[in-house]
């Protein structure tokens, strides 16, 4: 089916890491992107290609891959990286899909 | 720098129609897909279609194919989104977004336009 399944939320204290997780069929063999998205403000991309780091993203933001899941991780994180994070993949080779976001909170 | 600001948002009633733009600048627009994706109040990301940079492929989401109709005008620099038989459930802010490198995946989005669908 076309769906990216993340959890609906990640706590995580000031400078430990944090790790959101995305599965589903079509990110089994597509390559999967991570956007963050702070209240009132657009998606910003914060990895594409499983593990590329846009320039101006922190290097402490990663992405990884294991068989069918993909994973964003957030090492040391800070207070400012409190958002919501989306992963995106296609969903066959024209469409492409959202999973339902995880809400990263930093306390 | 590159900017995309979107217009057209507003409120209208079911089954009227709406269009929405996209202006874009700081890129060269016509070397580059672009896409569309909504956002529901408090919900998550949906995506809705693209476009190819000279506008020959056009895809859409299952949820607005045969609704929804993606152009584009390059030598207006701008994107756009007819919105027909509107249904409340469209309520949401649409933001437009650059394709990365013509591989149906965005990068850059603008700061969206709010379609309230209500009677």
């Amino acid at each position: 089916s076309f769906e990216l399944t993340q959890p609906s939320s990640v706590s995580v204290s000031p400078g430990q890491t944090a790790r959101i997780t995305c599965s589903g069929d079509v990110v089994a063999s597509k390559y999967a992107r991570w956007f963050q998205q702070k209240p009132g403000q657009a998606p910003v991309l914060v990895i594409y290609k499983d593990t590329e780091r846009p320039s101006g993203i922190p290097e402490r933001f990663s992405g990884s891959r294991s068989g069918a899941t993909v994973i964003l991780t957030i090492s040391g994180a800070q207070v400012e990286d409190e958002a919501d994070y989306y992963c995106y993949s296609a969903a066959d080779n024209n469409l492409r899909v959202f999973g339902g976001g995880t809400k990263v909170t930093v306390l | 720098q590159m900017q995309l600001v979107e217009s057209g948002g507003g409120v209208v009633r079911p089954g009227r129609s709406l269009r929405l733009s996209c202006a874009a600048s700081g890129f060269t627009f016509s070397n580059y897909g672009m896409h569309w994706v909504r956002q529901a109040p408090g919900k998550g990301l949906e995506w809705l279609a693209v476009i190819g940079y000279d506008g020959s492929y056009k895809f859409y989401a299952d949820s607005v194919k045969g609704r929804f109709i993606i152009s584009r005008d390059n030598p207006k620099n701008t994107l756009y989104l007819q919105l027909n038989s509107l249904r409340t459930e469209d309520t949401a802010l649409y933001y437009c977004a650059k394709d990365q490198d013509n591989d149906w995946n965005p990068d850059y989005w603008g700061q969206g336009t709010l379609v309230t669908v209500s009677s």
